[in-house]
């Protein structure tokens, strides 16, 4: 069974451009979730998608954002990038919606998206 | 609040040794979660195990074991005989996936 893939695996971005990440989870998983991952705050929670719908987010500004298609694949987007953005970018995906219930649903990790901002 | 704290930024030690790694949580809910994931350089969190609030039993999985202990609201974990492939980041995290910092294991051969 494959796991969950993303690409780019490298992205070298200027500040004010814009970028889009793409995610595909493990197949039969409907639930993707999105991480930024810095030396400085570590692994922060962005967003979570569940059958096309955002089921939670993070405290991150309005220029993250995101989608899944009916597929379950999703984007993330960045726009307006700043050097701040220059993180490695983790997607997850679970069965069911990992921020619902108890939380109980493991997350199966891609190998994450590079982003450097110049 | 909700938290986790892994004390430990980096630990090394010599192939064979028996290594433990901390992890202190902070929960406001009765019924919880807690998670452990290994990161090797490539980048990829691996999951290593799951445990529930309500099973205070130790778990071991070949040379891999944890310790749960809800009175002290720790969840540790322990690789006995410890190899270089374990080399790699180990994060906590609880229900809600608020990730500990991670602690970076080196094993020197």
């Amino acid at each position: 069974k494959a796991g969950v893939t993303q690409t780019p695996r490298y992205l070298i971005k200027t500040r004010g451009q814009q970028v889009t990440l793409s995610c595909s989870p493990i197949s039969g998983h409907r639930s993707v979730s999105w991480y930024q991952q810095t030396p400085g705050q570590g692994l922060q929670f962005l967003f979570e998608y569940f059958s096309e719908t955002q089921r939670n987010k993070g405290n991150f500004p309005g220029r993250f954002s995101g989608r899944q298609f009916s597929n379950s694949r999703s984007e993330m987007n960045v726009s307006t990038l700043e050097l701040g953005d220059s993180a490695l970018y983790l997607c997850a995906s679970s069965f069911l919606p990992h921020h619902a219930g108890t939380g109980e649903n493991i997350q199966y990790f891609g190998a994450g998206t590079r982003l450097s901002v110049l | 609040a909700q938290k986790v704290t892994q004390a430990q930024t980096e630990i090394s030690v010599v192939e064979k040794e028996d290594v433990t790694l901390d992890c202190v949580y902070e929960t406001r809910d009765t019924t919880y979660y807690l998670f452990w994931y290994k990161q090797p350089p490539s980048g990829e969190l691996v999951f290593l195990i799951r445990r529930n609030s309500f099973d205070e039993q130790n778990e071991i999985s070949g040379r891999y074991s944890w310790n749960f202990q809800k009175s002290t609201s720790s969840f540790n974990f322990t690789i006995t005989a410890s190899q270089v492939v374990d080399s790699a980041v180990y994060f906590c995290a609880l229900h809600d996936m608020r990730f500990g910092a991670g602690t970076r294991l080196t094993v020197k051969p």
